[in-house]
C-alpha cells in the first residue's frame, strides 16, 4: 500500500524560501498533490503534480519531484507569515478498476518568524 | 475549483446520539470521498461515496457506524451513529474533478461530550 512520509515542523524568517520535502511509496502512475490547512480551516488545494512529470511552478510555489527517489518538494519563495500553516502532501495512484483515494502525509506545520 | 458546501461547519453532540453531515457540489463529479482528521492528526479516509450503490467502506470502518447516502453526483451525506467522545473530529467531503483535481469542503467539526 501507499506511505506517504513529511517532516512535522519548518521553521523559516520572512522573506526566505520554504522548502516542504515529501517522499511516497507507490510506483505506478501516480497524482501528487499538496495542500495547505490553517488552524480551523478545512484543506486548500495549492497545487498538484503527475508523475511523468519533474517539475511545476506556479507564481510563488515551485514543486520538485524526483521520480527515482520518489521524492516531492515544495518550495514557497518569499514566505510570508500568512503561510504559516500545516502544509499536507497526499499521493493518489490512478489504478485500473477503481480505487483513486488520497494517502494523506502526516503534514509539516511551517512557522514563518519575523 | 470546485465548490464544495459542508453543513453543518460544526456541532457539539451528545454521546449516544448520531449527527448527519451534508456535502453539496456545484457541478456533477464521479468521484466523492469522506475523510476524517482526528485532532492533530492527518487525514484517514473513511469511503468512497458510490453513486446509486453502496459506499465502499476502509478498514476499520463500517456501515453501522458511519452510513453514506450518495442520491445523486452533486449530493452526499455521512451519518455518524450513535457517538462516542472518539468519534471527535474533523469530518471532510472530498471530490475529484476531471479525474486529476482534489478538492475538499470546508469540514464538520464535531465535538461529541
Amino acid at each position: 500500500g501507499e506511505d506517504v512520509e513529511q517532516s512535522l515542523f519548518l521553521s523559516v524568517r520572512e522573506g526566505d524560501s520554504s522548502v516542504i520535502n515529501c517522499t511516497y511509496t507507490d510506483s505506478s502512475s501516480t497524482y501528487l498533490y499538496w495542500y495547505k490547512q490553517e488552524p480551523g480551516a478545512g484543506l486548500q488545494l495549492l497545487t498538484y503534480i503527475f508523475s511523468n512529470m519533474d517539475m511545476k511552478q506556479d507564481q510563488r510555489l515551485t514543486v520538485l519531484l524526483n521520480k527515482k527517489d520518489k521524492h516531492l518538494s515544495l518550495r514557497i519563495a518569499d514566505t510570508q507569515t500568512g503561510d504559516s500553516a500545516i502544509y499536507f502532501c497526499a499521493e493518489r495512484p490512478i489504478l485500473t478498476g477503481g480505487g483513486n483515494k488520497l494517502t494523506f502525509g502526516t503534514g509539516t506545520q511551517l512557522k514563518v518568524e519575523l | 475549483s470546485a465548490v464544495i458546501s459542508q453543513k453543518p461547519s460544526r456541532d457539539i453532540c451528545q454521546r449516544g446520539t448520531s449527527l448527519t453531515i451534508q456535502c453539496q457540489v456545484d457541478s456533477q463529479v464521479t468521484m466523492m470521498f469522506w475523510y476524517r482528521q482526528q485532532p492533530g492528526q492527518s487525514l484517514t479516509l473513511i469511503a468512497t461515496a458510490n453513486q446509486g450503490s453502496e459506499a465502499t467502506y476502509e478498514s476499520g470502518f463500517v456501515i453501522d457506524k458511519f452510513p453514506i447516502s450518495r442520491p445523486n453526483l452533486t449530493f452526499s451525506t455521512l451519518t455518524v451513529s450513535n457517538m462516542s467522545p472518539e468519534d471527535s473530529s474533523i469530518y471532510l467531503c472530498s471530490v475529484v474533478r476531471d479525474r486529476e483535481e482534489a478538492f475538499f469542503g470546508q469540514g464538520t467539526r464535531l465535538t461529541v461530550v
